[in-house]
């Protein structure tokens, strides 16, 4: 079955740092691997996706996302924190050929940008 | 186009009442979400729609919980008895197409609480 992980319930980086938020995942075919983050009492917003091609991903917001398929991981990048990244981030992982178009969640990181 | 648009946004309610939960999704979009939010589970995907039919719904919790997709544009979730452990935010998300790399759009969710 596939699935995400996030090992890391919360992240903290002071601002202007580089932050990296983890993830791995587990699917029978090719991964089609998201990341969305969460802005208190709103929905998920999509950041980026990987699909196929160059393993760096550049999405919204200055983020980026590094696919390693030796590694299964796709980890959530960005070289220089800002205050208002803080929020709550979710790997997600969509394979078509162990269940068609279901999307799966991983548990979610909060990400704490201190100024 | 507004997005997805759920309602209410905030719903309180005693146990043993019947909570409807209504979603409209992205003109044009074929795939309708329903997820539960908690704290202690993340993110949990309850059941999805394609082309109005309902094509997996092993994550809903048990019978009192039911799901239909009438036509494109409209989707209810309904609990029938609501009992206190249901009080969660649930997100309703669309997408379009059945390749894995499109992105699901989600509404502002509902925040239920059952008393």
């Amino acid at each position: 079955a596939q699935s995400v992980a996030q090992p890391e319930d919360q992240v903290n980086v002071a601002e202007g740092n580089p932050l990296t938020v983890k993830c791995t995942y587990s699917v029978s075919g090719n991964p089609y691997l998201f990341w969305y983050v969460q802005y208190p009492n709103r929905g998920l917003q999509f950041l980026l996706k990987y699909i196929t091609g160059d393993n760096l991903v550049k999405g919204s917001y200055g983020f980026e996302a590094e696919f390693n398929k030796s590694q299964t991981s796709f980890h959530l990048k960005k070289p220089s924190a800002l205050v208002s990244d803080s929020a709550l981030y979710f790997c997600a992982v969509r394979d078509l050929y162990s269940s068609a178009s279901k999307i799966i969640f991983g548990s979610g990181t909060r990400l704490s940008i201190r100024p | 186009d507004a997005g997805v648009i759920q309602s209410p946004r905030h719903e309180v309610t005693e146990m043993g009442q019947e909570v409807t939960l209504r979603c409209k999704p992205i003109s044009g979009h074929d795939y309708l979400f329903w997820y539960r939010q908690t704290m202690m589970r993340g993110l949990e995907l309850l059941i999805y729609f394609n082309n109005n039919v309902p094509i997996d719904d092993s994550g809903m919790p048990e019978d009192r919980f039911s799901a239909k997709m009438p036509n494109a544009s409209f989707s209810t979730l309904k609990i029938q008895p609501s009992e206190p452990r249901d009080s969660a935010v649930y997100f309703c998300a669309s997408s379009l197409g059945d390749t894995p790399n499109t992105e699901a759009f989600f509404g502002q969710g509902t925040r239920l609480t059952v008393v």
